[in-house]
């Protein structure tokens, strides 16, 4: 079981650029959930899919974030364009059920100048 | 409004020392809490709790839930500077539209001195 992939490790752009950050779940699990950490914040919950299917994106800041699952081996989140306040360490965690316990990737530190 | 707090925010103890990390809640449709470690990378599970008074353990580690007070603890005895990490408590909800949820506290930092 490799667990849960992201890539980049780490991303450093400028004001204004589109980034893409790619999530690879663990094998069989039909969650997929994005999470987004600061230190003021915390963990807080962007979007998920259940089956490659978008269940609540109610946490997504604003239309410049967009998340797609084109499979269910495959999701990417992407900001366009990408602004200071979006640095951050985003997650990308898979569960087997809905109330099974998430399994997190490594993240992805995103540093926005 | 949905509420997950944890205490205290940061601890600084010695090897060997026992300590004890809270998490108190306030969400509707309570499904389950959840306890995770995070070193420098991913959180890592720990335990899950759905029952009040049963003590979940591994190794060092426990955890109990009280739902009528609605909080948990997370004991760590004997502490080695492994145990260096911010320790996430989280709570599982249900919502009105079927889906599940999770609330994330924002952890408490613990630090173990050599």
């Amino acid at each position: 079981d490799a667990g849960v992939i992201q890539s980049p490790r780490h991303e450093v752009t400028e004001m204004g650029q589109e980034v893409t950050l790619r999530c690879k779940p663990i094998s069989g699990h039909d969650y997929l959930f994005w999470y987004r950490q600061t230190m003021m914040r915390g963990l807080e919950l962007l979007i998920y899919f259940n089956n490659n299917v978008p269940i609540d994106d109610s946490g997504m800041p604003e239309d410049r974030f967009s998340a797609k699952m084109p499979n269910a081996s495959f999701s990417t989140l992407k900001i366009q364009p990408s602004e200071p306040r979006d640095s951050a360490v985003y997650f990308c965690a898979s569960s087997l059920y809905r109330d099974s316990p998430l399994h997190f990737g490594n993240g992805t530190r995103l540093t926005v100048t | 409004e949905d509420k997950v707090v944890q205490s205290p925010l940061s601890l600084v103890v010695h090897e060997g020392d026992t300590v004890t990390l809270n998490c108190s809640y306030e969400v509707t449709n309570f499904r389950s809490l959840l306890w995770y470690k995070q070193e420098k990378k991913a959180p890592t599970f720990l335990f899950m709790l759905t029952s009040s008074g049963i003590e979940k353990k591994s190794g060092r580690l426990s955890s109990i839930l009280d739902k009528k007070e609605l909080f948990s603890i997370l004991n760590i005895t004997a502490t080695q500077t492994g145990d260096s990490a911010v320790y996430l408590c989280a709570v599982l909800r249900g919502t009105t539209s079927g889906t599940y949820k999770y609330i994330f506290g924002t952890g408490t930092r613990l630090k173990v001195l050599a």
